[in-house]
């Protein structure tokens, strides 16, 4: 079974860093994209980016290019999202989700993690 | 950026109602438009990727079609469990966008 599973639920303060998780079984890791999307309370989706972790090719929203940072590891099938300086604003449920296909065919994201709670607070 | 506006922004219906939601994209994105479906609490699900391919698992009362830059999500007949918030995406362009969701509630 394909399954992604991310990181629980984060409280942090203003100006801390932070990194979540998702780690990824019952397929090719190197083989899928996977991308990220927040989801800010009572709000819709938005994509943030997406990694190919074969080689850690990342595609950012620019939106959000430069206020984090996408990486994979592929020896444990995972891939992270990362801030080094927390604002409110990021106060957010924030997803993992695996694209089938390549970036050029039409297939969606097929398989999403539970999600991840990330509030900050001073 | 490609904007993609989808209508209405919410909805009431019944059970067995035929349910139509439309995402129109502000220029050309071929068939890159993907539909989800988002319960409170988990997380989206696709349901129709490529503007009409039912991704499987996924009931047959769900269809998606395109004309040009619009887009449809049907529900043939509307069940408990369809009762969500759906939303369109389209992955032509290098910047992926949403649009800002159809909530489908119980009239």
């Amino acid at each position: 079974e394909v399954q992604l599973v991310q990181s629980g639920a984060e409280v942090k303060k203003p100006g801390e860093s932070l990194r979540i998780s998702c780690e990824t079984s019952g397929y090719s890791f190197t083989s899928y994209w996977i991308g990220w999307v927040r989801q800010m309370p009572g709000k819709g989706l938005e994509w943030m980016g997406i990694i190919w972790p074969d080689d850690s090719d990342t595609r950012y929203n620019p939106s959000f290019q430069g206020q984090v940072t996408i990486s994979a590891d592929k020896s444990i099938s995972t891939t992270y999202l990362q801030w080094s300086s927390l604002k409110a604003s990021d106060t957010a449920m924030y997803y993992c989700a695996r694209k089938y296909g390549d970036l050029g065919e039409v297939y969606g994201l097929d398989v999403w993690g539970q999600g991840t709670t990330v509030t900050v607070s001073s | 950026d490609i904007q993609m506006t989808q209508s209405p922004s919410s909805l009431s219906a019944s059970v067995g109602d035929r349910v139509t939601i439309t995402c129109r994209a502000s220029q050309s994105i071929s068939r890159f438009l993907n539909w989800y479906q988002q319960k409170p609490g988990e997380a989206p699900n696709l349901l129709i990727y490529g503007a009409s391919s039912l991704q499987s698992g996924v009931p047959s009362r769900f269809t998606g079609s395109a004309s040009g830059t619009d887009f449809t999500l049907t529900i043939s007949s509307l069940q408990p469990e369809d009762f969500a918030t759906y939303y369109c995406q389209q992955t032509y362009s290098a910047l992926w966008t949403f649009g800002q969701g159809t909530k489908v509630e119980i009239k």
